[in-house]
């Protein structure tokens, strides 16, 4: 029973480079999201998917790109990675608008 | 824009308290509000979800309360114990049931044995 899954747990990037962190889950979920948590901030919603071929942004999405090719997958792109990117990262999902939210475990991200 | 407060930021217990949560919210055009649990170094985990039209919900030893036009939610605790420690955060969801949902800060609970 996997859940939401979320791959690396850990990484380090240096400033400049990409890096895709991965999102899966196995309940057929509709809805998945990627947000991010800094400390005293809250999550904060980046980018959110409603069904596969369907993304749209939330809150901060500069910096990232998402795309939706199967309902399990949900990858979280970072472009050109900075400093300011360097947070927790949560990937959720949902069977639908009023449901429940499920998170994966977290993925840490440092950029040096 | 929505906006979220939680208060207590931290709450240190006695264990077998029955403590009370506090979540206000800007906005009361939401669909429902969730409150979540997060250990430290884990994801969060769904407690209690209250649609708009109802008022509370109750799951075990929890108890969330809502009153949309003022813009508050509670979540009571009964008889803690030391497992409860944790954070707590509330999250309104966004009108006609979007998928936004704004997060509070949270509450960090330490329940002392």
């Amino acid at each position: 029973n996997a859940g939401v899954t979320q791959t690396p747990k850990f990484q380090v990037l240096k400033t400049g480079q990409s890096m895709t962190l991965q999102c899966a889950q196995d309940m057929n979920h509709e809805y998945m999201s990627w947000y991010r948590q800094d400390p005293g901030m809250g999550l904060r919603l980046i980018h959110y998917s409603v069904g596969a071929g369907i993304t749209d942004q939330g809150e901060v999405p500069n910096g990232y790109n998402v795309s939706r090719s199967t309902t399990e997958d949900f990858p979280l792109r970072l472009l050109s990675a900075a400093p300011s990117q360097t947070s927790v990262y949560f990937c959720a999902s949902s069977p639908g608008p009023g449901n429940t939210i499920y998170f994966g475990e977290g993925s840490w991200l440092t950029v040096v | 824009k929505q906006e979220v407060t939680q208060i207590p930021a931290a709450l240190s217990v006695p264990e077998g308290e029955n403590l009370v949560l506090n979540c206000s919210f800007t906005d009361s055009a939401i669909y429902n509000l969730q409150w979540f649990r997060q250990d430290p170094g884990k994801g969060l985990t769904s407690l209690l979800l209250i649609q708009s039209s109802q008022r509370e919900q109750t799951s075990g030893r929890l108890n969330a309360s809502l009153d949309k036009s003022s813009g508050r939610s509670t979540l009571y605790i009964a008889a803690s114990q030391p497992g409860d420690s944790a954070t707590y955060l509330c999250a309104p969801g966004g009108d006609s049931g979007t998928y936004k949902y704004i997060f509070g800060t949270g509450t960090r609970l330490k329940v002392l044995a």
